[in-house]
């Protein structure tokens, strides 16, 4: 069973317009949240996290948002950039937690159009 | 600081060869984590280690095992190669933190393809 989930595998986007992406999970114990920037033959970078207890985080042109009671987070990106075409990987870690392991969602593939 | 580094980059292997996959990080970082990605699947976990000497299966252990030695080294080896083993392995490491925020900071990859 998937315990993160990204239901887009893809989305197309035209430069400058915002780009959403959209994660939902199913374990309600995952206490933060983290997203994950993919290139192609690279390994994924740390992008932006938020903690379970807010539901906002910005950094620059990346917000990420959590709806706890939907167990949905989303990241809006604005504007966006060709740069910003890569693999989007949505990840949970729990607060018991011995290894902090993440799990991650299946990733959505950003095309931002110029 | 070269971060996490992973040899080789690509292999070839046939069915039943074994390999290691070989990762060293310079960040000092307790954790240590191997990945497999197979295409249009996100990151599944395959061991980890929180500290030499100390290492635990993950979700897909199966036909893998792994070694920790040194803080720095985290060897994945593959002892007899299947088909079902062609993908592309991640390892990553983390730092110990107090509370469960966890930025993993990965290599950059390995592409096996077991025929």
């Amino acid at each position: 069973d998937q315990q993160v989930k990204q239901n887009s595998p893809s989305l197309s986007v035209q430069e400058g317009r915002i780009s959403i992406l959209n994660c939902d999970y199913t374990n309600s114990m995952f206490d933060y949240f983290l997203w994950y920037k993919k290139y192609p033959a690279e390994g994924p970078t740390f992008l932006i996290s938020i903690s379970s207890i807010k539901d906002k985080n910005e950094d620059g042109r990346f917000t990420v948002f959590l709806n706890k009671s939907a167990k949905h987070l989303s990241l809006h990106i604005v504007p966006s950039q060709p740069g910003d075409s890569a693999v989007y990987f949505c990840a949970a870690s729990g607060v018991n937690n011995a290894g902090n392991m993440l799990t991650f969602g299946g990733g959505t593939r950003l095309m931002v159009k110029p | 600081n070269a971060g996490v580094t992973q040899t080789p980059k690509f292999r070839i292997l046939k069915i039943g060869q074994s390999m290691t996959l070989q990762c060293a990080q310079d960040m000092n970082h307790n954790y240590m984590y191997w990945y497999r990605q197979d295409p249009g699947m996100g990151l599944k976990l395959i061991y980890y280690s929180v500290g030499a000497g100390i290492t635990d299966k993950g979700e897909v252990p199966n036909g893998y095992n792994v070694s920790r030695s040194t803080t720095e080294d985290f060897p994945l080896r593959l002892e007899l190669a299947a088909p079902s083993q062609t993908s592309v392995y991640f390892c990553a490491s983390s730092p110990r933190l107090a509370s469960s925020y966890n930025e993993q900071f990965f290599g950059p990859g390995t592409r096996l393809t077991v025929l």
